[in-house]
């Protein structure tokens, strides 16, 4: 079954602690992004990838950092949580580009302390 | 400044009443349109989206959506609503100069009533 999963589901943390939220594609896909969503705000594009080693910046990276060193993963690291980072986020995967269907994990919600 | 617009945070409809969403955006040019469906708990999905061509697009789910240059709108359009149909609906725009990026409208909940 074609998916992308994202782990933890649900995350309660204190200020300062660094933390990973891992997500993983089982299509193949080279184009891989993550986004945050706040109640009003819609989805915010934090950083996305167009393959391996190849990131960039979205609209709201500061505070956020990711890698690609495979394919199929793309994790999104906090290195020192706040509490402004308290939010629900996504991990999203694509043939290719942006404009290719996403497909969308289901989520990780992240309460910062 | 380049935005997507979805002007209604809450919309209610009666179960089989019909249902337009709407969604503008502002960009020079006219970019790749998407519609996804957040069911609750639940991450995105697809129900359609405009690149080219005919502009009234056909989706999943009984869904279509027009496309109006004129008016910079892509609204989203159901003929006869169910009430597995309640969940938040995004309006989202790739722009044709970075088409590696996706925004998205803030959202509209759909309540449907019995």
């Amino acid at each position: 079954e074609a998916q992308v999963t994202q782990n933890p589901r649900y995350l309660i943390t204190v200020t300062g602690k660094k933390l990973t939220v891992t997500c993983s594609q089982n299509m193949n896909h080279e184009y891989m992004s993550w986004y945050r969503q706040d109640p009003g705000l819609g989805l915010r594009q934090i950083y996305y990838s167009m393959n391996v080693e190849v990131t960039d910046k979205g609209d709201v990276p500061e505070g956020y950092k990711v890698s690609r060193k495979e394919k199929r993963n793309f994790p999104l690291i906090l290195e020192s949580p706040s509490p402004n980072q308290t939010s629900l986020y996504f991990c999203a995967s694509s043939f290719n580009r942006a404009t290719t269907e996403a497909f969308f994990g289901q989520g990780t919600r992240l309460t910062v302390v | 400044a380049q935005s997507v617009t979805q002007p209604d945070i809450h919309i209610t409809v009666s179960e089989g009443a019909s249902l337009e969403l709407r969604c503008n955006y502002s960009y020079g040019a006219t970019p790749y349109l998407f519609w996804y469906v957040q069911s609750p708990g639940q991450g995105l999905q697809l129900l359609l989206k405009y690149f080219s061509g005919d502009t009234l697009v056909q989706g999943i789910k009984g869904f279509e959506a027009e496309f109006k240059r004129s008016q910079s709108s892509f609204n989203l359009r159901k003929p006869s609503v169910h009430w597995s149909d309640a969940a938040e609906y995004f309006c989202a725009v790739a722009p044709m100069d970075s088409s590696y990026k996706l925004i998205f409208g803030s959202g509209t909940r759909l309540l449907v009533r019995p």
